[in-house]
């Protein structure tokens, strides 16, 4: 069964450092996004993306924040320069295009990032 | 604002039991779903919900679109200890386009007892 999958599991990165997430969708998925989870609390939106662009995102999401697309597989979240309450899990979700009613998300293993 | 509020936030059952949690909110959704997190990995599709009203089960699961659109009920019958874990509901907001961004509720910990 297709499965996003997610990269590296845990990254550990000094204050200040630039860090990149990556992720690669299910293949025939059209929309992706990326939501993050501190420890013990819910998951949160970040952002979604579709078409080669930033659909909706979330107040979380500053200028610190960016997403791309480079090739046609893998999606990737960078933060410019991490700061300790950038410690959570990432998790990168994707969906199909919603012909009826599909509009479920699947989402990856996640990727724990640890900033010191 | 745009909040989900589950509960219970804990639950701690014996092995056979049958288990309830439920989400409501003030806004309206137009899908919710429930999942399944265990430690360390991400959340695992169980059960996805379109229409107010609609009754879907998944094996021991069974989950209801409330007929409001504001609530959502998970049931497991006859639990076993590999349900332990942590289950979310999310939901789409009606009217929030098609961006498909999910909201979360803060998650119900359930604790299976052989």
């Amino acid at each position: 069964e297709p499965e996003v999958t997610q990269t590296p599991s845990h990254q550990v990165t000094q204050m200040g450092q630039e860090v990149i997430l990556r992720c690669v969708p299910i293949s025939n998925h059209l929309y992706f996004y990326w939501y993050r989870q501190i420890l013990g609390q819910k998951v949160e939106f970040l952002v979604s993306f579709y078409n080669n662009e930033i659909s909706e995102k979330s107040e979380i999401f500053d200028d610190q924040f960016s997403v791309e697309r480079p090739d046609g597989s893998n999606f990737t979240l960078k933060i410019r320069s991490t700061k300790l309450e950038d410690s959570a899990m990432y998790f990168c979700a994707s969906r199909p295009l919603a012909r009826g009613n599909t509009d479920t998300q699947y989402f990856g293993p996640g990727t724990r990032l640890t900033v010191l | 604002g745009q909040q989900l509020n589950q509960s219970p936030q804990s639950m701690f059952i014996q092995e056979g039991e049958d288990v309830s949690m439920n989400c409501t909110s003030s806004s309206i959704f137009n899908t919710w779903l429930w999942y399944k997190q265990e430690p360390g990995e991400g959340p695992v599709l169980l059960i996805a919900l379109y229409k107010a009203g609609e009754l879907t089960s998944n094996g021991r699961l069974t989950a209801q679109f409330g007929i409001t659109r504001k609530d959502s009920f998970l049931n497991i019958s006859a639990s076993i200890p590999s349900d332990v874990g942590i289950y979310f509901c999310a939901g789409q907001l009606i009217g929030s386009g098609n961006t498909g961004k999910l909201i979360f509720g803060q998650g119900t910990t359930l604790q299976v007892k052989p």
